[in-house]
């Protein structure tokens, strides 16, 4: 089973920054928050990931809180082509360790 | 760079028939993993090969099994088939060594039984 809790869906203005909030509140020491987002009927794609600190990269920010039970995906200025389900995953980061999606966030962005 | 690919794109079979889908990974990776998605399920893991090894499956029986050849590829078999065998399978592979961050995913072979 997902070992994280996210919203079914979310809805964000193109152009505008979209927040998408994850619960892991039985996350390990060892294990990375990682997200992916699936584009429809498309193979997911990997967005980004960490341990403990905020990460950025060209795609989006990841934000941990301290206690690292929750994490929040910012997509700085969502476009149309934003618009897939969001999997938040929680993963010891060593060799043959599957990804355990869960059911994702919908998000839908519009103009 | 080519991504991973995946063949065919859409195979449609009837019920006790099997399936054979195929993978290539990026060129360099050595690790294949193989994912089903059905309707209502989500994705999930089946299958992980590694230098032409089966390493892990999932949840899943016997009837779906696999191989990955010298040249890294892997061919992934469903004999049996079952009408909840229709879904999508994805396959994405990872390059070998540490860091173990990204599996980079195909577009997916769509299985319809009939």
């Amino acid at each position: 089973d997902a070992k994280t809790t996210q919203p079914t869906s979310m809805d964000c203005a193109e152009g505008r920054a979209a927040n998408l909030p994850c619960n892991h509140s039985t996350i390990s020491g060892n294990e990375y928050v990682y997200w992916y987002r699936q584009i429809h009927s498309q193979g997911p794609q990997y967005i980004i990931h960490g341990l403990k600190n905020n990460e950025t990269n060209e795609m989006a920010s990841l934000i941990i809180t301290e206690d690292r039970k929750s994490s929040t995906l910012i997509l700085p200025h969502a476009t149309l082509r934003d618009t897939a389900v969001y999997y938040c995953i929680v993963r010891v980061n060593q060799a043959g360790t599957a990804l355990i999606f869960g059911k994702g966030t919908t998000l839908s962005v519009s103009s | 760079e080519a991504g991973v690919t995946q063949s065919p794109t859409h195979l449609i079979k009837t019920r006790g028939q099997q399936a054979t889908l195929r993978c290539s990974p990026i060129s360099g990776h050595t690790s294949v993993y193989w994912y089903q998605q059905a309707l209502g399920l989500g994705l999930q893991f089946l299958l992980w090969y590694d230098e032409g090894e089966e390493r892990n499956r999932g949840n899943f029986p016997p009837r779906f099994s696999g191989r990955q050849f010298p040249n890294y590829s892997s061919e992934l078999n469903v004999n049996a088939l079952e009408l909840e065998d229709s879904a999508l399978y994805l396959c994405a592979s990872t390059s070998p060594g540490p860091p173990y961050n990204e599996q980079f995913f195909g577009p997916g072979t769509r299985l319809t039984v009939l």
